[in-house]
């Protein structure tokens, strides 16, 4: 089945810095999703990006979806404390209802 | 309701017990999944509901999984015979429409299988 490589698995990093993550496929998707999970929460949607090449910003996040519909990735601009938490990214193959995960990007900010 | 519910959000049992857990999607969504999520790992696929069509059983464990959903209302999840490695969050998700990726997940079911 398709599968995504998502990287790194881990990163901890001061308060202020920049953080980059992305995901990469065998398989090409039509969509590529980030999602963030907080303690204790389920998954939130953070970006959704429909086309190669769309680069989609909500303010200090930033995702790309790569050219060739196989990989996509995340930017975390001036990292706050409350950016800790799990981030996921997902692809979506369009009128397959199939959505596959990474393995997620566990994300931890020093004060 | 504003957002996917589940219940209970905590469930502690006794091995070999069975164990009912409850999504309620948001309205008018017609697709429902559910996933499961060990102690710091991804999500792991379960099962898919769209509207009255079949489901897709695909990711079920083993035949001690079962879930239910009808039409476009709630579903539960059942455990048979709970045994110590179904210990994780059981999360439901919904879907508005066929060709969107964008899912809505619930706060998940801690499941503690003694």
């Amino acid at each position: 089945g398709q599968q995504l490589n998502q990287s790194p698995q881990s990163m901890f990093i001061q308060e202020g810095e920049d953080v980059s993550m992305n995901c990469t496929s065998s398989s090409i998707f039509n969509t590529w999703l980030w999602y963030k999970q907080d303690p204790g929460e389920g998954p939130v949607l953070l970006i959704a990006l429909y086309k190669a090449g769309e680069l989609t910003s909500n303010g200090r996040l930033t995702a790309q979806f790569g050219i060739t519909r196989k990989d996509s990735f995340l930017n975390i601009s001036a990292s706050i404390p409350s950016d800790v938490g799990i981030y996921f990214c997902a692809g979506h193959g369009g009128s397959n209802y199939k959505l596959t995960f990474g393995k997620g990007t566990l994300l931890t900010v020093n004060p | 309701g504003a957002g996917v519910s589940q219940s209970p959000s905590n469930k502690v049992t006794e091995k070999g017990k069975d164990v009912e857990l409850r999504c309620d999607p948001i309205s008018g969504h017609t697709a429902l999944y559910w996933y499961r999520q060990r102690l710091g790992q991804g999500l792991e696929f379960l099962i898919y509901f769209q509207g009255n069509s079949a489901p897709d059983k695909s990711g079920l464990p083993s035949d001690r999984f079962s879930a239910e959903r009808t039409g476009e209302s709630v579903s539960t999840l059942t455990i048979q015979r709970t045994q110590q490695e179904d210990s994780a969050v059981y999360l439901c998700a919904s879907r508005a429409g066929l060709n969107t990726g964008e899912l809505f997940f619930g706060e998940g079911s801690r499941l503690t299988v003694l």
